[in-house]
């Protein structure tokens, strides 16, 4: 099982519509959570950190699952601009940090 | 203030050839990560740099690959002997500390290798 799972997608959806991916994680142990936005040929960007109590940032919404080891996040009124691939990071104390592989987000006009 | 930064943002060079990549962190921050990416892919770590800890090279892919950290600041990676398989994105990060930080990337250095 690999250490951090997404669905590559891609996800296709309108604009305007609500959105969400999942991604789970093996180490139970793990402790710091959050979700990178990449946009095509650039560098990853910090989109949120993910906290125990879920955390919300406009039309964002990060939340965690410890018990079923896995982290979400919601993009409600998709714009085009959200266009990107988003990853989920997974680390925690001394573990190295991991990377997903990132689900493809398309937002259509 | 100034991000991560790299250089070249672009490397052709010819099989055989060492290159070596260059990341300058942004300034007080301890930890510095490098990162490749090939086209279409996720990212893979490489090597991990926290203050005057041991680097943990867990990453690399072979002997070919080597990295070094002066002064607690930039970070030069090494590929010796480039093959075909190592033309990737070559990314660098860097975090006010440990893993539990944010990491802050820079543009990356394209690297091909003909």
């Amino acid at each position: 099982r690999k250490e951090v799972e997404q669905d590559p997608g891609p996800f296709n959806v309108p604009e305007g519509a609500t959105v969400a991916f999942n991604c789970t994680y093996s180490n139970s142990a793990s402790q710091s959570f959050f979700w990178y936005r990449q946009d095509c040929r650039k560098e990853p960007k910090l989109l949120m950190s993910v906290y125990s109590s879920g955390n919300e940032d406009g039309r964002f919404t990060a939340q965690l699952n410890r018990a079923s080891q896995y982290i979400s996040l919601l993009i409600r009124d998709s714009k085009l601009s959200d266009s990107a691939t988003y990853l989920c990071v997974v680390s925690g104390g001394y573990q190295k940090v991991t990377f997903g592989i990132g689900t493809k987000l398309q937002v259509i006009p | 203030g100034a991000g991560v930064s790299q250089s070249p943002s672009n490397k052709v060079t010819e099989k055989g050839k060492d290159v070596e990549l260059r990341c300058d962190p942004i300034s007080g921050h301890t930890a510095l990560y490098w990162y490749r990416q090939s086209l279409g892919q996720g990212l893979e770590f490489l090597i991990y740099f926290q203050g005057n800890s041991a680097p943990d090279k867990s990453g690399l892919p072979s002997d070919r690959f080597s990295a070094e950290r002066t002064g607690g600041s930039v970070s030069t990676l090494t590929i010796q002997r480039t093959q075909q398989e190592d033309s990737a994105v070559y990314l660098c990060a860097s975090s006010f500390t440990g893993y539990s930080y944010e990491q802050y990337f820079g543009p990356g250095t394209r690297l091909t290798v003909t």
